[in-house]
């Protein structure tokens, strides 16, 4: 089975670093693009960037570029979103979602990880 | 960016009914190489992830039902979701994978009446 497994639900004060991470499973991890979305409490998708596992090319969205970093090992098959100064409006359920096979539609999608914020 | 605008922001439909949904591109999505439109339909349910359901504007994804539908070309795309179910009540969003940034309407709440 195709699927994208995230890491769980973090607590944070602001100020505090973290690392989430998605590892994929059941197909060939470095050939996909896979693409971080974050969705703040009540509100819509927003599209933070993308990395290709193969040769690690990251494409950042503009709101977000210098905020987080995104990476990976394509060695364990995992993707990670990374904060080092997190802040209040950090808080959000954050996706991974892997691109398809016949188009870049976000087809397999990660459980989710809940980031709170909070001082 | 290309902006993705739907409408309506909700929608109320009776079971059985027909239910459509509307976005639109702030340029057009349409790559004249090979015709074809970057805009997927996504459906989230409360607590879930995202699901896709139609890419390029039209294809379904494997196991969406034949009556949700997708149409439109260029800058204009319809969602179509025909003999509305209890389970089709959601949040529709839309995405233009075109160019990047990657960008989603607003979303579109359908309630069942």
């Amino acid at each position: 089975e195709v699927q994208l497994v995230q890491s769980g639900a973090e607590v944070k004060k602001p100020g505090e670093s973290l690392k989430i991470s998605c590892q994929g499973s059941g197909y060939s991890f470095t050939t996909y693009w896979i693409g971080w979305v974050r969705q703040m409490p009540g509100k819509g998708l927003e599209w933070m960037g993308s990395i290709y596992p193969g040769d690690s090319r990251i494409r950042y969205g503009p709101s977000l570029q210098g905020q987080v970093t995104i990476s990976g090992d394509k060695s364990i098959n995992t993707a990670y979103l990374q904060w080092s100064s997190l802040k209040a409006s950090d808080s959000a359920m954050y996706y991974c979602a892997r691109q398809g096979e016949t188009s870049d539609a976000f087809n397999i999608w990660g459980q989710g990880t809940m980031v709170t914020v909070s001082s | 960016d290309i902006v993705m605008t739907q409408s309506p922001d909700s929608l109320a439909v009776s079971l059985g009914e027909r239910a459509t949904i509307n976005c639109k591109s702030s340029q057009s999505i349409l790559y004249s190489s090979n015709n074809k439109n970057y805009l997927a339909w996504y459906q989230q349910k409360p607590g879930q992830p995202p699901k896709l359901l139609i890419y390029w504007a039209s294809t379904r994804e494997s196991g969406v039902p034949d009556r949700v539908s997708g149409s439109g070309s260029g800058t204009d795309f319809t969602l179509t979701i025909s003999s509305l179910q209890a389970e089709d009540a959601a949040v529709y969003y839309c995405q233009q994978y075109y160019t990047t940034p990657r960008t989603f309407g607003q979303g579109t709440k359908l309630e069942i009446k």
